[in-house]
């Protein structure tokens, strides 16, 4: 099946400064690459995602990139807010599969 | 709020003991996913349904059973509890049958097991 490594595990970074997320994935034929945040005790919300056919997608202050060759997709986050500290989990999937998260990134942004 | 609703939001029992979550997916998605998010662990997920049609399963244990009933919402019955079973229960809907489709989240039904 498919195998899906988060990292960093933790991050902590100042306000203002920019924050990056970066998952690696094993199987060629994914092809849907979600982020979702997680605020403590609370439900997983899609922020952004991006799919095979593009290398890159930009909301406001998040973007995903893509490099498919490399089987690894990243989430950026520029300008940090203290709002955004959070737990973000990237999510892979293709086709009929069922989607896989990674372990989670524990993101503290201070003030 | 995503549109998909789960009950009860909190659940405490024994072990040995028997419950059933239930979940009422976004209005015209057919897909209902079950996860569980044990402390400081990903989302593993359960099990799939589409229109009433088991679909996909993931790491589901034989103690635990799922339904998806004609009005589209879903029941996760899980039976002879123990102490690991406690977890944040998430159900997620979404349109179609792919997993591509974008998932919707309700807000979990955290579960004690005492």
């Amino acid at each position: 099946g498919e195998n899906v490594e988060q990292h960093p595990s933790t991050l902590s970074v100042q306000e203002g400064d920019s924050a990056v997320i970066k998952c690696t994935y094993s199987d060629s034929a994914s092809n849907y690459f979600p982020w979702y945040k997680q605020e403590l005790g609370k439900r997983p919300q899609l922020i952004i995602d991006i799919r095979s056919n593009v290398g890159e997608k930009k909301d406001q202050r998040i973007a995903v990139t893509l490099n498919k060759t490399a089987k690894h997709f990243s989430l950026h986050i520029t300008e940090t807010q203290p709002e955004d500290s959070a737990v973000y989990f990237c999510a892979v999937s293709g086709g009929y599969q069922k989607v896989t998260f990674g372990i989670g990134t524990k993101l503290q942004v201070i003030p | 709020d995503s549109g998909v609703t789960q009950t009860p939001k909190h659940l405490i029992t024994a072990t040995g003991q028997r419950v059933t979550l239930r979940c009422s997916p976004r209005s015209g998605d057919l897909s209902v996913y079950w996860y569980q998010q044990s402390l400081d662990q990903g989302l593993q997920f359960l099990i799939q349904y589409y229109n009433g049609e088991e679909r996909a399963k993931g790491n589901i244990l034989e103690r635990f059973s799922a339904q998806q009933f004609p009005d589209l919402h879903s029941e996760l019955n899980l039976s002879s509890l123990e102490l690991g079973d406690s977890a944040l229960y998430f159900c997620a809907s979404s349109l179609s049958p792919t997993a591509t489709d974008t998932q919707y989240f309700g807000p979990g039904t955290r579960l004690t097991v005492l």
